[in-house]
């Protein structure tokens, strides 16, 4: 079965701070799609990336990163220089492509930036 | 254009009312979605419909009704909802929808947010 960890409930910094938010998952398929969402306090779940196993390039945009490594199970997301709009909570998910198609997502990591 | 947008914003209802609520998508995706999203909590889904068919009801309580009148339209009917229905509601499409299918990514509207009193 598929699992998705975000052991970090809530993160507070303050603005222009680095901050990396932890995503560890468990799966047995060798094909699998990792996502990363935010979720402002409007409500609306916001996409903003996806990887699949077989492509374990780091990615940067803008003043986010993800960096996944296959060999630790893991598919943490750093923003850079935080701003007070980053606040949101950020859910990372997994989804099997050989088997149930439906993302897992974590717990959700509640960022909250300070000016 | 990834938007998918839902009405109403949000809804209070009694818990004898009957209320529907509204997804649309036109995006030519073939698979929606209704999630439940208590607070702080990750969204847990409900309904899938693949092109335009049923394919997954994760053992939702009768109250609610989904339906699905063509490829970009998904409705939520309720009925005799209770206070712990009260929750934001969301909505999402993905291109496609299947076991053997590509996973592809779910884009979701900005939710309805629902008060049973």
């Amino acid at each position: 079965a598929q699992k998705v960890t975000q052991a970090q409930t809530e993160i507070s910094v303050v603005e222009k701070e680095d901050v990396t938010l932890d995503c560890v998952y468990e799966t047995r398929d060798t094909t699998y799609y990792l996502f990363w969402y935010k979720q402002p306090p409007s409500g609306e779940l916001v996409f903003l990336i996806r990887r699949n196993s077989f492509d374990e390039q780091n990615e940067i945009s803008g003043r986010y990163s993800w960096n996944f490594q296959k060999s630790t199970s893991s598919f943490n997301f750093t923003i850079t220089a935080s701003q007070v709009v980053d606040s949101a909570v950020y859910f990372c998910a997994l989804s099997e492509g050989g088997g149930s198609y439906i993302p897992t997502f974590g717990r959700g990591t509640s960022l909250i930036v300070h000016p | 254009d990834t938007e998918v947008t839902q009405t109403p914003k949000h809804l209070v209802m009694g818990m004898t009312n009957k209320k529907s609520l509204k997804c649309e998508q036109h995006m030519g995706h073939r698979a929606m979605y209704w999630y439940k999203q208590k607070a702080k909590k990750p969204p847990e889904l409900m309904f899938v419909y693949s092109y335009e068919k049923l394919s997954i009801n994760e053992s939702v309580p009768s109250r609610f009704s989904p339906e699905c009148p063509n490829s970009s339209l998904l409705n939520l009917h309720l009925h005799a909802l209770q206070p712990e229905d009260s929750a934001l509601y969301l909505c999402a499409s993905s291109q496609d929808a299947g076991p053997g299918q590509t996973t592809d990514t779910q884009y979701f509207g900005p939710g309805t947010r629902l008060t049973v009193l």
